[in-house]
C-alpha cells in the first residue's frame, strides 16, 4: 500500500505569509489527490482534488500542485490569516481504490 | 440541512464492554466508511460500505464489526476483541465509491478504562 509522508513538523508562520505543506507519497502515482482541512475536535472538511494530469488547482487562496515525477503535491495558502490555522491532509486512493490519509501538517498563523 | 451526524460526541466504557457508534447521513450518498484517528498518524479505515447490505474490511478491521441495513445508517461496534480501542472514530460518507470527495462527521471520542 501506499506509504505518504507529510512534513513531520508543525508550520508556525506570521500573518501574510505564504504557507508550504509538502505531500510525497511512495509507490505508484494515484489518478487523483485530496487536501483537507480538520480543525481540533472536529471531522475533516474536504478542500480541493487534483488529478494526474493537472499541474496545478487554485481555490481562492489555496493552491495545489501534482508532479508525479517527484511523487509529490504541494499544498499553499497565500496570504494567510489566523482562521487558517488547522491541520491540513493529504489523501490518496491506494492500489485497492480505497482512500489513504498522511497525517497531517498542523500549521498555526501568528497574527 | 444536510450533513452526517454522529453520536455521542463522548463515550466513556470499561474493558470487556462492546460499545456501538452511530452514524446517520442525509445526504443519499452510496457509500459510507469508518475511520480511526490516533495522534501522530494519519485515518486508518475500519470498514467500508459501497451499498445496502454490503460491507467490506479496511485496514484494520480485527475487533470491530459493521451493518448496513439502511442507506442513511452505517453503525460501528467496537467489540471487547478490539486492543487498543481508546481513539477518535470518524464516520464519513460519499456519493460513490470512486474518486468522490468525503464528507465526514464530527467524530465520536470513545475512552475504555
Amino acid at each position: 500500500s501506499q506509504k505518504i509522508e507529510q512534513n513531520s513538523e508543525a508550520l508556525n508562520i506570521q500573518e501574510g505569509k505564504t504557507a508550504t505543506l509538502t505531500c510525497n507519497y511512495t509507490n505508484y502515482s494515484p489518478a487523483y489527490l485530496q487536501w483537507y482541512r480538520q480543525d481540533p475536535g472536529r471531522g475533516p472538511v474536504f478542500l480541493l482534488l487534483i488529478r494526474e494530469n493537472e499541474k496545478e488547482k487554485r481555490k481562492e487562496r489555496l493552491k495545489v500542485t501534482f508532479d508525479t515525477t517527484l511523487k509529490q503535491s504541494l499544498f499553499h495558502i497565500t496570504a494567510s490569516q489566523p482562521a487558517d490555522s488547522a491541520t491540513y491532509l493529504c489523501a490518496l486512493v491506494d492500489n485497492d481504490y480505497k482512500l489513504s490519509f498522511g497525517a497531517g501538517t498542523t500549521v498555526t498563523v501568528r497574527a | 440541512d444536510g450533513g452526517i451526524t454522529q453520536s455521542p460526541k463522548y463515550l466513556f466504557r470499561k474493558e470487556g464492554q462492546n460499545v456501538t457508534l452511530s452514524c446517520e447521513q442525509n445526504l443519499n450518498h452510496d457509500a459510507m466508511y469508518w475511520y480511526r484517528q490516533d495522534p501522530g498518524q494519519g485515518l486508518r479505515l475500519i470498514y467500508y460500505s459501497q451499498i445496502v447490505n454490503d460491507f467490506q474490511k479496511g485496514d484494520i478491521a480485527e475487533g470491530y464489526s459493521v451493518s448496513r441495513e439502511k442507506k442513511e445508517s452505517f453503525p460501528l461496534t467496537v467489540t471487547s476483541a478490539q486492543k487498543n480501542p481508546t481513539a477518535f472514530y470518524l464516520c464519513a460518507s460519499s456519493i460513490d465509491s470512486d474518486n468522490s470527495p468525503l464528507h465526514f462527521g464530527n467524530g465520536t471520542r470513545l475512552t475504555v478504562t
